[in-house]
């Protein structure tokens, strides 16, 4: 595709379901990046995929939170038993090689969670 | 640990004058320095960055950062900003040599570009 895409935009949960969050990055792109931001903050990293291999989980708040990109190309971010504190946009980013300053990262439009 | 203070949350400029966007970081090692530009229900857009070399930084839009290392700061300027610019602008850290790939980046600086 034309760019980062990310699915749904918005998300409202009740407190204590489940959610799933998609993102489509660049085609052909090996590096694949999840942040979250909350509100009037700075995004903050969650997780990083090389190719299908999770190589970095170290940002990740919690073991309710889980991601997976089986083939190495779309990326699911799960969060289990929402909590209020999960509110945030949670953004994807993708790059073509793996990760190196020197290659730009693009990012997608985020999803917006909100937790009730 | 890496860390990035962007002093202003908030700056507030006439269209047509210059503006600087603060930023400082804390590393125990060398990092790598971006500025990222994030438009209202867009995803971020990476203005420019250092990697080594010489120090003034040129990026898309007009703007340029310069990065002073015994200052550990990257601030973000602009001669003549345009209505167009108002966005929130992101300061960002990435570590030299290493396996770690991600961002540490601010908190944000809202530009507010007035008529």
């Amino acid at each position: 595709g034309a760019g980062v895409s990310q699915s749904p935009r918005y998300k409202v949960a009740k407190r204590g379901q489940d959610v799933a969050l998609r993102c489509d990055p660049i085609s052909g792109h090996v590096s694949l990046f999840w942040y979250q931001q909350a509100l009037g903050q700075g995004p903050e990293f969650l997780t990083y995929f090389q190719n299908e291999a999770q190589l970095d989980k170290s940002g990740l708040p919690s073991d309710r939170f889980f991601a997976e990109r089986p083939e190495g190309s779309v990326s699911t971010l799960k969060i289990q038993r929402t909590q209020q504190e999960d509110s945030a946009v949670y953004l994807c980013a993708s790059s073509w090689g793996t990760g190196r300053p020197t290659e730009g990262a693009f990012f997608g439009q985020g999803t917006r969670l909100t937790v009730v | 640990a890496q860390s990035v203070t962007q002093l202003d949350s908030q700056v507030p400029v006439f269209e047509e004058a210059p503006v600087e966007l603060r930023c400082n970081y804390s590393s125990s090692v060398s990092v790598y320095l971006f500025w990222y530009v994030q438009y209202p229900n867009q995803g971020l857009q990476l203005l420019l960055k250092y990697l080594s070399g010489s120090t003034l930084v040129k990026g898309i839009n007009g703007f340029e950062a310069e990065f002073n290392k015994s200052q550990t700061s990257f601030h973000l300027r602009k001669p003549s900003v345009h209505i167009s610019d108002t966005a929130e602008y992101f300061c960002a850290v990435k570590i030299m040599d290493t396996g770690r790939r991600a961002l540490t980046f601010g908190s944000g600086t809202r530009l507010q570009v007035q008529p």
